[in-house]
């Protein structure tokens, strides 16, 4: 059973940057048939997908184009665990952010989420 | 990007009658490879989102099967055949098939009246 614990700073101050973590038990950041994805629910309930890392041989990522200048997701294979960094953020970035597993095309386990405010 | 659109936005519901979801896209979901990827997820007050049904009609292990998906190309509906006060939450369609970017419809609220 795959479960995602996440785990990282709520409150951050305008231009700073977000980092959260998101653990893996059950599976491994190192899997090739798995992705590991970061998305964020917007206080009007939107949901948008931001990013992934994933190995096939090699570390891929892909991100949102909204973000791709200020987003890192990077793989911690000795903790087995990803992690996602936004760079110089404004109160546009304040959401609920939810790391997930991607297995063939799906978001099939969800992490609890991290409420992140961004605010002066 | 595609844009994946749903009605209603707003779903009032009497408890044991029958609720219907539909979402649209602005390109067919059939993939390549043939599958379709569109996805639905319920997230009940105060969790995270949870997948119900993926390939537009399979259900996850422990859905109830008062679920069901359907649809093909750009349209698709949820059904829940006889709601129950369990199923109040918001529900989201999502398309996988647009590799890597995937993208949500803006959810729909379910409510008991």
């Amino acid at each position: 059973q795959v479960q995602l614990q996440q785990s990282g700073p709520g409150l951050l101050k305008p231009s700073q940057t977000l980092s959260l973590t998101c653990a893996i038990s059950g599976d491994s950041v190192s899997s090739i048939t798995a992705a590991w994805n970061w998305i964020r629910q917007s206080p009007s309930g939107g949901l948008e997908w931001l990013g992934r890392t994933y190995y096939r041989s090699k570390w891929f990522n892909d991100y949102a184009i909204f973000v791709k200048s200020r987003i890192t997701v990077n793989p911690d294979t000795s903790k087995n665990q990803f992690s996602l960094q936004l760079n110089s953020v404004t109160p546009d970035d304040t959401a609920l952010y939810f790391c997930a597993r991607d297995s063939d095309h799906t978001l099939d386990n969800w992490g609890q989420g991290t409420l992140v405010t961004v605010s002066s | 990007d595609v844009v994946m659109t749903q009605s209603p936005l707003s779903l009032p519901v009497t408890l044991g009658q029958p609720a219907s979801i539909s979402c649209s896209s602005t390109q067919s979901l059939v993939h390549t490879n043939g599958n379709t990827y569109l996805n639905w997820f319920q997230q009940r007050p105060g969790q995270s989102p949870r997948r119900l049904i993926y390939q537009v009609s399979i259900r996850d292990s422990g859905v109830p099967d008062r679920f069901s998906g359907s649809g093909s190309g750009t349209d698709f509906t949820l059904k829940i055949s006889r709601v129950e006060a369990e199923d109040v939450g918001i529900y989201y369609c999502m398309q996988g098939t647009l590799w890597p970017h995937y993208t949500f419809g803006q959810g729909t609220k379910l409510e008991i009246k």
